[in-house]
């Protein structure tokens, strides 16, 4: 089976860092997927992780430990545009094909 | 590059009413998924197309849910009868098989209405 956790709701300043956490469970694991997605609009990809450590894009990282479960999205030098909800997606390798399952989504709010 | 392209953007039906949604997914992508997003949720898989074989469909309410995905590439997603609780955000997306950072591309997705 598959289970992935991440917060509901983060708060953070314009200018600020935050850090979205999420947790995996997932049998066959083939990498870690973040997506951004607006109110009303399609997801779309930010970073992809399939080995441990830190994959740097601009003001976006992604971090993975897959002993542990866990990954992080890392925000910095926050902007209003970045109010969205960031979607946690584990992929698994199963009997042949790659499934992709998400997470609720961390719906994030950035102020002035 | 042309993205995935999806229709309707919205529908409105009454319960117990039939609708379908179609997509059409980017060129060359062999893998196709429907997902079902209730508004504050994250999406949830209904159904995967590799080319046009079914690989999962586990979480598809077969009953009134079908899809097909002819000469793999378009695909059309059906529902009937609809239920109050169909309303969502149908989205379509694909992407390559295999290889390490094959990322899913989505549609802008139907939003449906169950009144």
């Amino acid at each position: 089976g598959q289970n992935i956790d991440q917060p509901t709701e983060m708060t953070a300043t314009e200018g600020a860092i935050v850090q979205i956490n999420c947790t995996y469970q997932t049998s066959g694991f083939n990498g870690l997927f973040w997506y951004q997605q607006h109110a009303g609009e399609a997801p779309t990809f930010l970073s992809y992780n399939v080995l441990d450590g830190l994959e740097e894009k601009g003001r976006f990282s992604s971090f993975l430990s897959r002993s542990k479960g866990y990954s992080y999205l890392l925000l910095k030098e926050l902007q209003m545009k970045d109010s969205a909800s960031y979607l946690c997606a584990a992929r698994s390798l199963s009997t042949g094909f790659q499934k992709l399952v998400f997470g609720t989504g961390t719906r994030l709010l950035v102020s002035p | 590059e042309a993205g995935v392209a999806q229709s309707p953007r919205y529908k409105i039906i009454e319960k117990r009413q039939s609708v379908a949604f179609w997509c059409n997914p980017i060129s060359g992508h062999a893998t196709l998924y429907w997902y079902q997003q209730i508004l504050g949720q994250g999406p949830k898989l209904l159904i995967q197309f590799q080319n046009n074989g079914v690989v999962d469909d586990s979480q598809l309410p077969k009953d009134r849910f079908s899809a097909e995905r002819l000469k793999g590439v378009d695909s059309t997603l059906k529902i009937q009868p609809a239920k109050l609780e169909d309303s969502a955000v149908y989205l379509c997306a694909s992407s390559t098989w295999g290889g390490m950072n094959t990322e899913a591309f989505f549609g802008q997705g139907t939003r449906l209405t169950v009144v």
